[in-house]
């Protein structure tokens, strides 16, 4: 599995674009990129996924350059709520006989936002 | 609102006790995991299920029993255990166990005294 390297914390205020990047120098060509979200005492939320340059959904984007070996996710416009720990995980799909890798989670960046 | 609840949200037992987590997923999803998450420890992936069978366990000790009788339910008994299984057990589900996009549960935060 590739090991990822993110800020242990992070501060912002409210109405700013937030950018967490994510190293992952030992990436491979079958791993994909993936952030979640959690807040105290709940479970991970899903925010996004990508495999290479730019994706985009309702909550996020993704920007992962050419070689691969970093990744930022992009939050538009902050609020109060998006505090919480984002968490980048890296990893395949293993080839025989089916089944991932699973999550491995690190420790996530903790963002918070102020007023 | 997720789609996986989890029963009971909180749990406090005895070293001695016998007690079962429950976890039910309303998502038609086909794989199904058991997490623990400590405080200042990063998320734990303890057992995988796919189509009701065991894909992996990660080292778990035998005081931690998973039990996946359908798609949509895993249990999780705990026997025995130790102060230091206090923690957050988180359930996820997945379409398959290929898919990264994992939809988690709000955890049982278990206290063992």
């Amino acid at each position: 599995l590739a090991k990822t390297t993110q800020p242990i914390s992070m501060d912002s205020y409210e109405g700013q674009e937030v950018n967490i990047t994510c190293s992952h120098n030992n990436i491979a060509t079958n791993d994909y990129i993936t952030w979640y979200q959690q807040f105290p005492s709940q479970g991970p939320r899903f925010i996004i996924q990508g495999y290479k340059t730019k994706v985009t959904n309702e909550v996020a984007s993704l920007f992962i350059p050419a070689d691969r070996k970093s990744s930022t996710l992009s939050l538009p416009r902050v609020s109060l709520s998006d505090t919480a720990v984002y968490y980048c995980l890296v990893g395949s799909v293993r080839d025989s006989g089916g089944g991932a890798d699973g999550l491995t989670f690190g420790k996530g960046t903790h963002l918070i936002i102020q007023p | 609102e997720t789609g996986v609840t989890q029963t009971p949200r909180h749990l406090v037992m005895g070293m001695t006790n016998k007690k079962s987590l429950k976890c039910e997923q309303h998502l038609g999803h086909n794989a199904m995991y058991w997490y623990k998450q400590s405080a200042k420890k990063p998320l734990e992936l303890m057992f995988v299920y796919s189509l009701e069978e065991r894909v992996e366990n990660n080292s778990v000790p035998s005081r931690f029993s998973p039990e996946c009788p359908n798609s949509s339910h895993l249990f999780l008994h705990l026997h025995t255990l130790q102060p230091e299984d206090s923690a957050l057990y988180l359930c996820a589900s997945s379409q398959d166990i290929v898919s990264y996009e994992q939809y988690f549960g709000p955890g049982t935060r278990l206290t063992v005294t």
